[in-house]
């Protein structure tokens, strides 16, 4: 079975960092850009950038670039999502995706909560 | 940056009824590289249409998409209770790749 698995929620302080981890499995993965996408309360959802883990090439939205930053392990067929310093309004949702035209496996999301 | 617009923001229709869900481009997305997604409540998008007009795997064929170039459309023929959710589009075209802000489907 094709699945992303990403990691447990969190609650962070302003100021913290944090890395969010997206495994796949059940395909090859190096071979398949990986998307991540935002979805704070109430919004819509917000495409982020995407990572290809085969070289760890990176393309962020205009609007967070600079804020975020994506990496990737393709031994463990992991990428991975890092805030180097938290602000409140970095709570939100968060997905990964394979990107095979459309975001085609997603990952079950990560709540991040980021308060005082 | 492309900007997808959807509309309506939100309709209501009842089950059974035909919807269709408008997205526009503010410009060319190239060929047809838009993808429409459902969204429910605690769950992750689900792909429902790749290539403008290509069911993803699973989807049912009351689901159907069309267009190109700037124009796209979403037509769900008869809705089921399941099928009431927010809906997104969201091109490939170039980046960035951009989503539209969505349209909520509700059950009238």
């Amino acid at each position: 079975e094709v699945q992303l698995v990403q990691s447990g929620a969190e609650v962070k302080k302003p100021g913290e960092s944090l890395k969010l981890s997206c495994k796949g499995s059940g395909y090859t993965f190096p071979t398949y850009w990986i998307a991540w996408v935002r979805h704070m309360p109430g919004k819509g959802l917000e495409w982020m950038g995407i990572i290809y883990p085969t070289d760890s090439d990176s393309r962020y939205s205009p609007s967070l670039q600079g804020q975020v930053t994506f990496s990737a392990d393709k031994s463990t067929s992991t990428a991975y999502l890092h805030f180097s310093s938290l602000k409140a309004s970095d709570t939100a949702m968060y997905y990964c995706a394979r990107l095979a035209g459309g975001m085609d496996v997603w990952g079950q999301g990560t709540t991040v909560t980021v308060s005082s | 940056e492309i900007v997808l617009t959807q509309s309506p923001g939100t309709v209501s229709l009842s089950p059974g009824e035909r919807a269709t869900l408008s997205c526009r481009a503010s410009r060319s997305v190239g060929s047809s590289y838009l993808a429409w997604y459902q969204k429910k409540p605690g769950q992750a998008p689900r792909l429902l249409i790749d290539g403008a007009s290509s069911r993803a795997t699973g989807i049912p064929d009351r689901f159907s998409g069309s267009g190109s170039g700037t124009d796209f459309t979403l037509t769900i023929s008869r809705l089921e209770p399941e099928d009431f959710a927010v809906y997104y589009c969201q091109h490939y075209g170039s980046l960035p790749y951009t989503f539209g802000q969505g349209t909520n489907l509700e059950i009238k």
